[in-house]
């Protein structure tokens, strides 16, 4: 199976800054790769797919890129509404999920 | 507007077996291009990916669980359906279903729906 390590596992920013999540996987997993977040008691929402593709409705100050092993996912000025829990997936069968990244206001 | 909903029990004793079903309303089970999938979330943790099945019945399953899982879909009802067997309390989770978008990304989910393993 391949392991997705997230980083950090938790942040606490202020409204305004930019954020950044990253994302390192075991093997090349070229750009097969989607995010997703989730608020307190709620389903996730994908927001990035296939690394660095805004899912529709999605707010343009989310954002993914990267390839291969490596990836990073931005909140370029972090919004209130913004406080989840954010997971990366891999699709390469098996499908696995990183750890989650808890973010909070500062 | 597509929404897929759990239901089943949320009791569970250990050595029984746990039974899920997601309905699927607002769009058809069997479009192309989609597969239909379960993830749980133990409290307080992270996201497993359980297993996924496409309408034709094609399932793929993680392999961590293949041992006890099956799962299966009813077009006529427009369901898909888990069962994981010979359950223990590492089972006990929130059990979500969602829309696997071309196999690869989940982009509509269910509310989930917690289940314990508990005697």
């Amino acid at each position: 199976d391949i392991q997705m390590t997230q980083s950090p596992s938790s942040l606490s920013a202020s409204v305004g800054d930019r954020v950044t999540i990253t994302c390192q996987a075991s093997q090349d997993i070229t750009m097969y790769l989607n995010w997703y977040q989730q608020k307190p008691g709620k389903a996730p929402q994908l927001l990035i797919y296939d690394a660095s593709n805004l899912e529709t409705g999605v707010p343009s100050r989310f954002s993914g890129s990267g390839s291969g092993t490596d990836f990073t996912f931005t909140i370029s000025s972090l919004q209130p509404e913004d406080i989840a829990t954010y997971y990366c997936q891999q699709y390469n069968h098996p499908l696995t999920f990183g750890g989650g990244t808890k973010v909070e206001i500062k | 507007q597509l929404q897929l909903q759990e239901s089943g029990p949320g009791l569970v004793k250990p050595s029984e077996t746990l039974s899920l079903t997601c309905t699927v309303s607002g769009g058809s089970i069997s479009l192309t291009t989609y597969y239909w999938g379960w993830i749980r979330q133990p409290p307080g943790k992270g996201l497993e990916w359980v297993g996924s099945i496409y309408y034709t019945g094609s399932t793929y399953y993680n392999p961590s669980l293949k041992s006890r899982i099956t799962i299966s879909v009813d077009t006529s009802r427009n369901q898909f359906s888990l069962q994981l067997s010979s359950v223990t309390a590492a089972d006990t989770a929130l059990y979500f279903c969602g829309r696997l978008r071309r196999g690869s990304a989940f982009d509509i989910w269910g509310q989930g729906t917690l289940v314990t393993v508990s005697s």
